[in-house]
């Protein structure tokens, strides 16, 4: 079992529509989650963090976590065709960040 | 602004040449990260320094090393790069200890091995 899973994707949504991500994680004792998001090509760049269960809402994202059932979601709500890209979760693990493989986004105008 | 630097964005060597990719930071961070991302992979921690400390990932290959002269830099040493050793690398810093903050990365090197 991997550390943190993603599903690979692609997730194909309409321009302006809500686009759900999902993580799971299997090391129950992770207290901080991230969501990075990367272009073709680019590094990762910070979207969100959260730490505590239940929602946390910045602008057009939402990060969701349950540690209860291990998993961290990302809403994206409106939808833009520049929010195509690769959607990172990582899970901290001492000092390290431990990332799974990434969801592929695609927003179609 | 304060950042992470890489150079170069792109690398060029051959099978076996050693090269050497760096890292610096304006953040004043005290945790430095290498990371290896291979294309349409998460990216895999190689090694990390805490302040001087080393401490290697159990699965890094011996053909990587680093170093950390000073709180501002690091560097990634391929010894005798081989085809598979073809990825982005990626720095990344953090503070940990009194404010701990998320990873900050670098724009990536791109190494290319012929």
């Amino acid at each position: 079992q991997k550390e943190v899973e993603q599903n690979s994707g692609p997730l194909s949504v309409p321009e302006g529509a809500i686009a759900s991500l999902n993580c799971t994680y299997s090391d129950r004792v992770s207290q901080s989650f991230f969501w990075y998001r990367q272009y073709s090509g680019k590094s990762p760049e910070l979207i969100m963090s959260i730490y505590s269960n239940g929602d946390k809402e910045d602008g057009r994202f939402t990060a969701q976590l349950n540690k209860a059932s291990q998993y961290v979601s990302l809403l994206i709500r409106d939808s833009q065709p520049s929010d195509s890209a690769t959607y990172l979760c990582a899970v901290k693990r001492g000092n390290k960040l431990v990332f799974g493989a990434g969801t592929i986004l695609r927003v179609k105008s | 602004d304060a950042m992470v630097i890489q150079n170069p964005r792109y690398q060029v060597t051959q099978f076996g040449k050693p090269v050497t990719l760096s890292c610096s930071q304006t953040l004043n961070h005290n945790v430095m990260y290498w990371y290896q991302q291979k294309s349409s992979q998460a990216p895999k921690l190689l090694f990390h320094y805490y302040d001087k400390d080393f401490n290697n990932e159990a699965d890094t290959p011996d053909n990587f090393q680093s170093r950390r002269p000073n709180t501002s830099f690091c560097f990634l040493d391929i010894r005798s790069p081989g085809l598979g050793d073809a990825a982005m690398y990626l720095c990344a810093t953090s503070r940990v200890g009194t404010g701990d903050s998320p990873l900050h990365f670098g724009n990536g090197t791109r190494l290319t091995v012929t």
